[in-house]
């Protein structure tokens, strides 16, 4: 079956502008995670949705924000880039919420110029 | 606090030598713990997963980890490298989803 697909793979945006990245996870699951993963703090866990609604947030600013639609599908949106935000921005989904088997997407890479 | 550390930053073998990744956690209950392994430019993939039982876990690739309640470690192994394993491999505990914790990962590099 197909796996966890996220568009798009690259993404060069400017300072300022907002972004939106996409997940769409594996047929019949219904929790979605985000990560941001840079080179300085690794990953760090953004936020868990499951059945539409966010469970779980890390700690990021406001600017982040996601939301889940009723197929599980999932948006990440980042408001007033930063030159910080440059980071890969990974999805990964599981069947059930907090679920320990989860798959992860390839990610967004996002460079923020 | 729950932690996880992986000491080595990056580790050179050669190809055909054996290979042992450390990982330590800290962790206020009995953990779950994964390892996952990273090639450039891709997302994580699950290598091994270990919730109870049999101290000793198989995964994928050839990989195989040891989880030591003692010494709060669990360390990921493989009896021969191959060119194919270079990537980036992370260590991490917890319970899913915002409770994972991921170490900050070893670079694996391998040498013909």
């Amino acid at each position: 079956k197909a796996g966890v697909t996220q568009t798009p793979r690259y993404l060069i945006k400017t300072r300022g502008q907002q972004v939106t990245l996409s997940c769409s996870p594996i047929s019949g699951h219904r929790s979605v995670s985000w990560y941001q993963q840079t080179p300085g703090q690794g990953l760090q866990f953004l936020f868990e949705y499951f059945s539409e609604t966010q469970r779980n947030k890390g700690n990021f600013p406001g600017r982040f924000s996601g939301r889940q639609f009723s197929n599980s599908r999932s948006e990440m949106n980042v408001s007033t880039l930063e030159l910080g935000d440059s980071a890969l921005y990974l999805c990964a989904s599981s069947f059930g919420l907090q679920d320990t088997e989860a798959f992860f997407g390839q990610g967004t890479r996002l460079t923020v110029v | 606090a729950q932690s996880v550390t992986q000491p080595d930053i990056h580790i050179t073998v050669s190809e055909g030598a054996s290979l042992e990744l450390r990982c330590n956690y800290s962790y206020g209950a009995t953990p779950y713990l994964f390892w996952y392994v990273q090639s450039p430019g891709q997302g994580l993939q699950l290598l091994l997963k270990y919730f109870s039982g049999d101290t000793l876990v198989q995964g994928i690739k050839g990989f195989e980890a040891e989880f030591k309640r003692s010494q709060s470690s669990f360390n990921l192994r493989k009896p021969s490298v191959h060119w194919s394993d270079a990537a980036e491999y992370f260590c991490a505990v917890g319970a899913g989803g915002f409770k994972t914790i991921f170490g900050a990962g070893t670079r694996l590099f391998v040498k013909a």
